[in-house]
């Protein structure tokens, strides 16, 4: 049982690229979200799925989409990188009924 | 929308001290939960909270909903409680947490 697991852990984009952010989780929960984490700050929503297929926005979208084709994976896409970008992006996942959300390690992007 | 704060932004505590840390919210939540970010950046959470007292080992904390705060409490702190602590709320109906609002942390450095 892996739990949250996000790739890459560290990464560095010019201004303009793309990538994705891939996140897994093996708990078979149903929803999922993607945080963004600014220096000295608390984290803010960008996107989540309350399941397959279904997807909402949160604070803080622009720049961003997502898919959820199945349960398990949730990728976070970034779409023409700008420095306001960087930042550190952790996935979290929670089950039906539940409240606690399970986090991923982060993922450290820095675009240049 | 919501406004969380938390207070204080810094603590730094001799090892066996105990402290309090505070987070008042701007308006009716029925979900709020405490995290803490280790040095490395793992996000654990610690407490649903949306109402009462919970405890947990050296850790407790106390919710006032009708006030609006919710107060995390430390005792014997230790080296390996360093790091920053975040409360959230949550606005959604029936406990579902969905947009977690996170407040902005307390930086916690316990030294030997």
């Amino acid at each position: 049982n892996a739990g949250v697991t996000q790739t890459p852990k560290f990464r560095i984009l010019k201004i303009g690229q793309s990538m994705t952010l891939q996140c897994t989780q093996d708990m078979n929960h149903n929803y999922m979200y993607w945080y963004r984490q600014d220096p000295g700050m608390g984290l803010k929503l960008i996107y989540y799925s309350v399941g397959a297929g279904i997807t909402d926005k949160g604070e803080v979208p622009n720049g961003y989409n997502v898919s959820r084709s199945t349960t398990e994976d949730f990728p976070l896409r970034l779409e023409l990188a700008a420095p306001s970008q960087t930042s550190v992006y952790f996935c979290a996942s929670r089950p039906s009924g539940a409240n606690v959300l399970t986090f991923g390690a982060g993922s450290r992007l820095t675009v240049l | 929308g919501i406004q969380v704060e938390q207070s204080p932004p810094d603590l730094i505590l001799q090892e066996g001290a105990n402290s309090t840390l505070r987070c008042n919210f701007s308006d009716s939540v029925n979900n709020l939960q405490w995290f803490h970010q280790n040095p490395w950046g793992q996000l654990i959470n610690l407490f649903y909270i949306p109402s009462g007292t919970k405890q947990n080992g050296r850790l407790s904390a106390t919710t006032v909903a009708t006030e609006r705060y919710s107060l995390l409490y430390i005792s014997s702190s230790q080296t390996t409680d360093s790091g920053v602590y975040f409360c959230a709320v949550d606005l959604g109906y029936g406990g579902a947490t969905n947009k977690l609002i996170f407040g902005t942390g307390t930086l916690l450095a316990v030294q030997p």
